[in-house]
């Protein structure tokens, strides 16, 4: 089945470590994206890529990395410098607008 | 104040009814319009996608827009407890999906 696969679903990390957040689409999709969404906030994007080996920063991109080495991959790391880490993640492809999104990634830093 | 303000709810109605769930908007040159569903602990879902001004109708659903008050709607006809979600409005300039910024969220509880 076609879709967007993030792994893992559940995360714990605790306060000074770096983790990496995986994302695989079998779409076909050129763009990807990375959301963070928190209670009573709407979703806000971290970073996105429209083409392999490219990126740009979002909104809230500071404390986060990505790359884009692959078409059908695109990995977040959360890093020691993302002062409120935990959060739920979601990855999203687009084909021609609209976006479709994986199942999430809850993140909690304990 | 928040370029896209939605009501977080939660909205509790019985199965059968007709639901209104709504959002305000404050840029006046937002085009595209967009109403996802988010079940708990899942990724949204597009349900709705309309340009400009005007209504669309799928099935039970129908996406209103009113630009002149910037104002924009999702009806859900005949609400069943399948429903029961969080209904994400986004909205975008240029249709590109880099460009969304999406409102809060919505939760409807349809109950039995």
């Amino acid at each position: 089945d076609g879709g967007i696969t993030q792994s893992p679903k559940y995360l714990f990390r605790k306060e000074g470590q770096n983790v990496t957040l995986s994302c695989e689409q079998n779409l076909n999709h050129d763009a990807m994206y990375w959301y963070r969404q928190d209670p009573g906030q709407g979703l806000r994007l971290i970073y996105y890529s429209q083409i392999v080996n490219d990126f740009q920063k979002g909104d809230i991109a500071e404390g986060y990395s990505v790359s884009r080495e692959k078409k059908e991959s695109f990995p977040l790391t959360v890093t020691s410098a993302q002062k409120n880490p935990t959060a739920f993640y979601l990855c999203a492809s687009a084909g021609t607008g609209e976006l479709f999104f994986g199942e999430g990634s809850r993140l909690t830093v304990l | 104040q928040k370029e896209v303000e939605q009501d977080p709810g939660p909205l509790s109605v019985p199965e059968g009814a007709i639901v209104s769930l709504n959002c305000t908007y404050s840029n006046s040159a937002f085009q595209y319009f967009m109403w996802y569903r988010q079940y708990s602990r899942k990724g949204p879902e597009l349900l709705m996608y309309t340009y400009s001004s005007g209504n669309k109708e799928d099935g039970r659903f129908t996406a209103q827009v009113d630009k002149s008050s910037k104002y924009i709607s999702l009806f859900i006809r005949d609400s069943q407890p399948s429903d029961s979600a969080t209904y994400l409005c986004a909205m975008s300039k240029t249709g590109t999906a880099s460009k969304l910024t999406f409102g809060t969220g919505t939760r409807l509880q349809v109950t039995l």
